[in-house]
């Protein structure tokens, strides 16, 4: 079946640091990636995707790259903000077995940005 | 515009009792999901509704909870004879089609559900 692992946190960084959060996942077919963020107290939000290799999705100066080579997809900022404290999800999207387009979530990482 | 909307936003209930969790989508969307998500983990899928039907159930852990989406709008995700296992947060989302390619998930802040 379908997983998704990503780097265990919580990730702390000063302001103005380069983020990385490395996203790693297993699929059975030809999965959409996807990299969600939660903002405390609120729903998740979608952050960027992308559907086939190579793409390099973007939001809100964050970036993922599919690199279907290394069945990766990391999600880099370079220069981050207090406001960019939250726990961010990566996950899947896959038809299984040819059925409906399930997401597949990791645990998600807290990041902790410091002033 | 409104987004996804989830009632409660907290519920507690007594181990052996039946709750009802509802969703309320963006509306026009005809895909809507139910997730749990355990502290320390991301959501876990439940169900998949396409309309008024359950496209997906996969996810269901057992007999006990049970969604239905009678008007293909509002859902209402039931757990019968809950279990303190059950504790969560409920996340609801929905999408405009649920189609290929894979489209955006729209979702709601959760319920969380405490089982004593």
């Amino acid at each position: 079946g379908n997983s998704v692992t990503q780097m265990e946190g919580p990730v702390t960084l000063s302001e103005e640091a380069f983020l990385t959060i490395n996203c790693t996942y297993t699929a059975t077919g030809y999965p959409s990636l996807f990299w969600y963020v939660q903002y405390p107290g609120e729903g998740l939000q979608l952050l960027l995707k992308a559907t086939k290799a190579d793409d390099k999705g973007s939001n809100k100066g964050f970036e993922a790259t599919y690199r279907k080579e290394t069945t990766s997809f990391h999600l880099e900022k370079g220069s981050v903000q207090v406001s960019d404290s939250a726990v961010y999800f990566c996950a899947l999207s896959d038809r299984e077995g040819g059925g409906s387009y399930i997401p597949t979530f990791g645990r998600g990482t807290s990041l902790i940005v410091h002033p | 515009g409104a987004g996804v909307s989830q009632t409660p936003s907290n519920k507690v209930t007594e181990k052996g009792k039946y709750v009802e969790l509802r969703c309320d989508p963006i509306s026009g969307h005809t895909a809507l999901y139910w997730y749990r998500q355990s502290l320390g983990q991301g959501p876990e899928f439940l169900i998949y509704f396409q309309g008024t039907g359950a496209a997906d159930d996969s996810g269901l852990p057992n007999d006990r909870f049970f969604a239905v989406r009678p008007e293909g709008s509002v859902s209402t995700l039931k757990i019968q004879r809950t279990e303190r296992g059950d504790s969560a947060v409920y996340l609801c989302a929905s999408s405009a089609t649920g189609d290929r390619p894979p489209d955006t998930q729209y979702f709601g802040p959760g319920t969380r559900l405490t089982v004593l």
